[in-house]
């Protein structure tokens, strides 16, 4: 079956930094996405990988091993405004998205 | 502001209500899809339109009816729903539906209620 696994919810303190963590298993792979969803408003894009390693934007940092199966978001300097959900979602074979549940990052001063 | 709008913003129906979902995208995008999101589930794909051909219907129940005029706009027929349809009905919009680096483009949802 396909499925992606991210931790229900974690807790950063501002200005530090966190990573969230994601693995999957799909019918082949044709890209990770990350999203960022706060409460009551649309998932916005964030990051696409296809390859490994590392795609740096800004405070935000994506990572990919596609042998491990598994990707990380990494948010440097958190702010209060970075609490809301991060959502993983892979390509798979058939350039269907695969959605994990989401993490919901609370972000406490 | 994402380029994509749904309406209406929150609905209210009894399990015997006929109402329809809106969803319009301003971003010459070719493919659009009707999303159900659930508190605390993944998002669950429920219809793709690629060029205005249906692509995809993940056995979604026949109480849930698409329909996608022109590229631009989608709708989501509901009739006869159950309390357990009460959820956020997200659309979102791409490039198009094919190619693997195409981010979706959502809309800030339908929060519906089946009472």
């Amino acid at each position: 079956g396909q499925n992606i696994d991210q931790p229900t919810e974690m807790t950063a303190t501002e200005g530090a930094i966190v990573q969230i963590n994601c693995t999957y298993q799909t019918s082949g792979f044709n890209g990770l996405f990350w999203y960022q969803q706060h409460a009551g408003e649309a998932p916005t894009f964030l990051s696409y990988n296809v390859l490994d390693g590392l795609e740096e934007k800004g405070r935000f940092s994506s990572f990919l091993s596609r042998s491990k199966g598994y990707s990380y978001l990494l948010l440097k300097e958190l702010q209060m405004k970075d609490s809301a959900s991060y959502l993983c979602a892979v390509r798979d074979g058939d350039y269907q998205l695969i959605w994990g549940a989401g993490t919901k990052l609370i972000i406490k001063p | 502001e994402t380029g994509v709008t749904q309406t209406p913003r929150h609905l209210v129906m009894g399990m015997t209500n006929k109402k329809s979902l809106k969803c319009e995208q301003h971003l010459g995008h070719n493919a659009m899809y009707w999303y159900k999101q659930s508190a605390k589930k993944p998002l669950e794909l429920m219809f793709v339109y690629n060029f205005k051909e249906q692509t995809e219907n993940n056995s979604v129940p026949s109480r849930f009816s698409p329909e996608c005029p022109n590229s631009s706009h989608l709708f989501l027929h509901l009739h006869t729903l159950q309390p357990e349809d009460s959820a956020l009905y997200l659309c979102a919009s791409s490039q198009d539906s094919a190619s693997g680096g195409n981010e979706q483009f959502f809309g800030p949802g339908t929060r519906l209620t089946v009472l």
